[in-house]
């Protein structure tokens, strides 16, 4: 089992339909990372949490810290947004500074 | 300015040869990684650089990878000899924090897609 699991493995939807991926882990962590990967493309990071929930225009990332759980969301969703959103975090452990990644979540916006 | 860039994109090897990949960091950042994902599987943590000591290299699958940042500048990843199981997607990343990924965002490349033969 995975340290990182996301949840859908796939997700397809409409314009304009709410989106939320899911992350859990199992290891105490530092920070959890939100990462977007555009087909044939490069990796982009999109938020870096540690508590709380943070919020860049039409994205909103969530975390529990007690739970081990943190929620991606994306309000409004278009077609630009499809993409691999992955989920990674910084393990607590001391002298470790490496992201610990989940398997991803594909997602496909439909006009 | 410019981003990660690494070089090649893509490389297609036969088994027994050897690779050279290359990871230009975004200038001024001390901490540089690297990370595969090999089909069908999660990304994993290979190495990490702060500036050209080996911080951490807990996930060098085996002594046939080679990582180098001499200068604490760019780095290269080599592997020798190439076996099928190697064949990913090979990324590298940087940071500016000193006090790494707990506090900034890392910076990724677009990956060098290798496939050995």
């Amino acid at each position: 089992k995975n340290e990182v699991e996301q949840s859908p493995q796939n997700l397809t939807a409409q314009e304009g339909e709410f989106i939320t991926i899911n992350c859990s882990y199992s290891v105490g962590i530092s920070a959890l990372h939100w990462l977007q990967q555009h087909p044939g493309g490069g990796i982009v990071s999109l938020f870096m949490l540690s508590s709380g929930k943070k919020k860049h225009g039409r994205l909103i990332a969530t975390i529990n810290i007690q739970e081990k759980h943190s929620s991606l969301h994306i309000t409004a969703s278009h077609p630009r947004d499809s993409a691999v959103y992955i989920c990674a975090v910084v393990s607590f452990l001391v002298n470790t500074d490496k992201l610990i990644f989940g398997t991803g979540t594909r997602l496909q916006v439909f006009p | 300015e410019a981003g990660v860039t690494q070089f090649p994109s893509h490389s297609v090897i036969e088994k027994g040869q050897t690779v050279t990949l290359r990871c230009d960091p975004i200038s001024g950042h001390d901490n540089l990684y690297w990370y595969r994902r090999v089909m069908g599987k999660e990304i994993k943590f290979l190495l990490h650089f702060v500036k050209e000591s080996k911080q951490d290299e807990s996930g060098m699958p085996n002594n046939r990878f080679l990582a180098e940042r001499t200068g604490g500048t760019y780095s290269t990843l080599k592997v020798q000899p190439a076996e099928l199981e190697d064949s990913g997607v090979y990324f590298c990343a940087s940071s500016q924090d000193r006090r790494g990924l707990v506090n900034t965002e890392a910076f990724f490349g677009q990956g060098t897609r290798l496939t050995v033969v």
